[in-house]
């Protein structure tokens, strides 16, 4: 079946600017993370949907940085006046329902961001 | 604080020469230890998933152990193919998310 996609594949923007990154879930999978990939860095987690439940925004790092999750299915990660230091791939990865040691986070192939 | 560390940051093998990655982890109450593959440019790819303490999964060349500190990734006549960083992630027991912490990889290079 189709794995996680998103949306662009890469994105050029200027600094100051608004951008939004799109990620398709693979299909009846009900959690959704978003992770941040910085050049040189480990993946950072930024936020968690699951189901209908509030999300998980602790590791968003500043209040420019969104995301919503709609019809429980495709969510946007948008980030508000871009900074330089906001350019880093952004990795989307979707399981299914959280229980207990079943879960297993499959990931896409990322939006590669650029702020010039 | 949860931590996890991987040695070494790159490792430079000959086509057939094993050898083994290891990630050290400090995490409250582990409820998973996951190894994934990247290739430059795309996503990570998931390999294994250990749970317990002497539990070991392979594929492969592949082989994936889990003591109650650190795991081995360990690679049997590598080829090739197999060049690329490796990452290692924990998901604590107090966590309600789900969510991974990562190491910062190993980079291997498999030269023919």
């Amino acid at each position: 079946g189709a794995g996680v996609s998103q949306s662009p594949s890469n994105k050029v923007t200027e600094k100051g600017k608004d951008v939004e990154l799109r990620c398709d879930p693979i299909s009846g999978h009900t959690a959704l993370y978003w992770y941040r990939q910085s050049l040189g860095q480990g993946l950072e987690f930024l936020i968690y949907f699951q189901g209908n439940s509030a999300p998980d925004k602790s590791g968003l790092p500043s209040d420019r940085f969104s995301a919503e999750r709609t019809g429980g299915s495709v969510s946007t990660l948008t980030i508000q006046r871009t900074q330089q230091e906001d350019s880093a791939v952004y990795l989307c990865a979707s399981s299914s329902r959280l229980a207990g040691y079943q879960e297993t986070q499959y990931f896409g192939p990322g939006t590669r961001l650029l702020v010039l | 604080e949860d931590q996890v560390t991987q040695s070494p940051e790159a490792l430079r093998l000959q086509e057939g020469e094993s050898s083994s990655l290891n990630c050290s982890y400090t995490v409250s109450g582990l409820r998973g230890l996951f190894w994934y593959r990247q290739d430059p440019g795309k996503g990570p790819e998931f390999l294994f998933t250990l749970y317990s303490a002497g539990e070991e999964k392979e594929k492969e060349r592949l082989k994936a152990t889990l003591t109650k500190k650190e795991s081995f990734l360990h690679i049997t006549a590598p080829k090739p193919e197999d060049s690329a960083t490796y990452l290692c992630a924990v998901r604590h027991g107090s966590s309600n998310t789900g969510k991974l912490i990562f190491g910062q990889g190993t980079t291997l290079q498999v030269k023919p």
